[in-house]
């Protein structure tokens, strides 16, 4: 079974600085997909940003990008230039492309942004 | 706002009540998903639905029964449930199954059993 693990429960940053969210997962797969989810406190999940394991590119999305370490089982998210909206719970997760339908979540790293 | 639609936002019941949740989702979506979110915990993926068809069930406990009549639509009916039930559920849908696509949720109900 898959297992996604986030190390960081609690992450805290200056605004305009740059942070680095950790997340490593377990899989026997050799394709599958990985994305980061934000969860503001409005509840609401929100996509931040993807990356297909077959890529070695990795994904960049305005101020956030990933650090995708394929043979280490890595998955960092980088997000530049802080800002207050950016504080959440931050989700990493996994799917693959056989088998199970379901994303499989890491527990999260609340994120919080210092004015 | 992002499309998919969770009915209540709050809800309270007692252990011998009969509820529903609601999720609508107007994305055009063919898959559409419960998890729960316990504090300190993972989400949890409950079931999923493709095409109004159940294709996957993770040993979810018989008193949380979903219903899907259409793909735009997704129920789960709750009875008899225990305050270990307490938790956030979360509805999302997707494209398809398939893995590159993203999932969308909606903003959860809150359940608290007393």
């Amino acid at each position: 079974a898959q297992t996604v693990t986030q190390s960081q429960p609690e992450m805290s940053v200056q605004e305009a600085e740059t942070v680095t969210l950790s997340c490593t997962y377990d899989t026997s797969e050799s394709d599958y997909y990985l994305f980061w989810y934000k969860q503001p406190p409005s509840r609401q999940m929100i996509l931040v940003i993807r990356q297909e394991a077959y890529k070695q590119q990795n994904a960049t999305e305005n101020r956030f990008s990933v650090n995708f370490q394929k043979a280490a089982k890595s998955f960092s998210l980088k997000i530049s230039d802080s800002q207050l909206g950016d504080a959440a719970m931050y989700f990493c997760a996994y799917r693959g492309v056989t088998g199970s339908y379901q994303l499989t979540f890491g527990k999260g790293t609340k994120l919080s942004v210092i004015p | 706002e992002t499309g998919v639609t969770q009915t209540p936002r709050h809800l309270v019941m007692g252990m011998t009540n009969k509820k529903s949740l609601k999720c609508e989702q107007h994305l055009g979506h063919n898959a559409m998903y419960w998890y729960k979110q316990s504090a300190k915990k993972p989400l949890e993926l409950m079931f999923v639905y493709s095409l109004e068809e159940r294709v996957e069930n993770n040993s979810v406990p018989s008193r949380f029964s979903p219903e899907c009549p259409n793909s735009s639509h997704l129920f789960l009916h709750l009875h008899t449930l225990q305050p270990e039930d307490s938790a956030l559920y979360l509805c999302a849908s997707s494209q398809d199954v398939q893995g590159r696509t993203e999932a969308f949720f909606g903003q959860g109900t809150r359940l608290t059993v007393v």
